[in-house]
């Protein structure tokens, strides 16, 4: 079946500064999604890549999918305290309803 | 607001007992999907129902029924209520099937099983 992991785990910046999580597939990409959670809420979509090589922004944030869509980064530009959460991957590999997610990165940002 | 709306918020059971957990969206989305969270293992899903009339089984189904009473109603019951459920329960919906648009989440429901 496949698999998303998530890394790193966690993630300590200070404000200001830039970051990246990577998100790797044991299996072709049909559809990658961007998630971010607060702690002790639900999950809000960030945003969507299908195309290999596609890259996405939403303000600070931009995603990436490289070109074999097995892998996809989220970038944080300048970051600030109120990027602090959670931000999970998820795909629906294989076509079907059965979306996965990967185990997320825990983001702090120290003002 | 639009949205994903989970009761209850919260919900001690004793081991043995059972409950429901309720979905609603007013989105008018045909897909509807209910989660387990749990540290260090991301989101599992437990049960699906791709349109109103049908579910099916996720990764972990074991210990639940779900039910898609029409289309903006899934609720998920817990029979007899076991400490490995303890958990964070989340429903969400989407528009398309596989996600296409992102799906919606509710608040969850943070279940404690003694």
């Amino acid at each position: 079946s496949q698999e998303l992991e998530q890394s790193p785990q966690s993630l300590i910046v200070q404000e200001g500064k830039n970051l990246t999580i990577n998100c790797t597939s044991s299996k072709t990409l049909y559809g990658l999604y961007w998630y971010k959670q607060k702690y002790g809420e639900g999950l809000i979509f960030l945003m969507m890549l299908q195309k290999g090589g596609e890259e996405k922004s939403h303000e600070k944030i931009t995603a990436k999918l490289d070109e074999k869509k097995q892998q996809s980064s989220l970038h944080i530009t300048a970051s600030q305290p109120s990027h602090a959460g959670i931000y999970l991957c998820g795909a629906d590999g294989s076509g079907t309803y059965k979306y996965i997610f990967g185990t997320g990165t825990r983001l702090k940002v120290l003002a | 607001n639009a949205g994903v709306t989970q009761t209850p918020k919260f919900q001690v059971l004793k081991t043995g007992q059972s409950m429901t957990l309720q979905c609603a969206q007013d989105m008018n989305h045909n897909s509807m999907y209910w989660y387990r969270q749990d540290p260090g293992m991301g989101l599992r899903l437990i049960y699906y129902s791709a349109s109103e009339g049908t579910t099916d089984k996720g990764e972990v189904p074991n210990g639940y029924n779900v039910s898609r009473l029409n289309k903006r109603e899934f609720s998920l019951r817990l029979e007899s209520a076991a400490p490995s459920q303890t958990s964070v329960y989340f429903c969400a919906s989407s528009e398309a099937g596989t996600g296409g648009f992102g799906y919606t989440f509710g608040s969850g429901t943070r279940l404690t099983v003694v």
